[in-house]
């Protein structure tokens, strides 16, 4: 079966650095994505990743491993606004998003 | 960046009335836009995915008759929920495909819905 892991929260501090991980197991795989969700709102995209390796955004990185079926998100220089919960999706080769449950990240002062 | 709006943002509605929702793409063409619904501390669920000028198709489990779904043109998608009921109560969020963004076959997002059926 398809099956997304992510932890379900996480805490750090501001002006730390935190690392949110995926693993997948999906039929086919046409690229990773990491989208950030404020509560109450929808998702905006945050990554991209097709290829294995590291993609760098300002603060946020994504990584992917596709033999190891893992990909995480790490964000620096955290800030208050980060508080959020931050959802990996896998697109399936019937080019289908299939959704991780969202790591939902608590930001302490 | 690519724009995707919804109206309305929120919404309350009597028990078996029936209510629309519309996602526009605002400065870009969506051959094929998503409609998700999103319960509370839930992920997203995905509802139907729309094509423009054709049928939606429907995940299993989700009424086609219950949930209508139209995408006249590339930039917009309705859905509407019919005689809707208390259980309809949710987060609805609709997204669109970019196919001009590259490689990347990204969805982006409206900002939402909320519907409350009291």
């Amino acid at each position: 079966g398809q099956n997304i892991d992510q932890p379900t929260e996480m805490t750090a501090t501001e002006g730390a650095i935190v690392q949110i991980n995926c693993t997948y197991q999906t039929s086919g795989f046409n690229g990773l994505f990491w989208y950030q969700q404020h509560a109450g709102e929808a998702p905006t995209f945050l990554s991209y990743n097709v290829l294995d390796g590291l993609e760098e955004k300002g603060r946020f990185s994504s990584f992917l491993s596709r033999s190891k079926g893992y990909s995480y998100l790490l964000l620096k220089e955290l800030q208050m606004k980060d508080s959020a919960s931050y959802l990996c999706a896998c697109m399936d080769s019937n080019y289908q998003l299939i959704w991780g449950a969202g790591t939902k990240l608590i930001i302490k002062p | 960046g690519a724009v995707v709006s919804q109206h309305p943002s929120w919404v309350i509605c009597k028990s078996g009335t029936s209510v629309k929702i519309e996602c526009r793409s605002l400065d870009f063409q969506a051959t094929t836009m998503f409609w998700y619904r999103q319960f509370p501390k839930q992920s997203l669920m995905l509802m139907a995915t729309s094509n423009e000028g054709s049928k939606a198709t429907y995940e299993q489990g989700v009424e086609k008759d219950k949930f209508l779904i139209n995408h006249a043109s590339l930039t917009l998608s309705t859905l509407t929920v019919t005689s809707a009921h208390p259980e309809d109560s949710s987060f609805y969020i609709c997204s669109a495909r970019d196919l001009t963004s590259g490689e990347t076959d990204t969805q982006y997002f409206g900002p939402g819905t909320r519907l409350t059926v009291l």
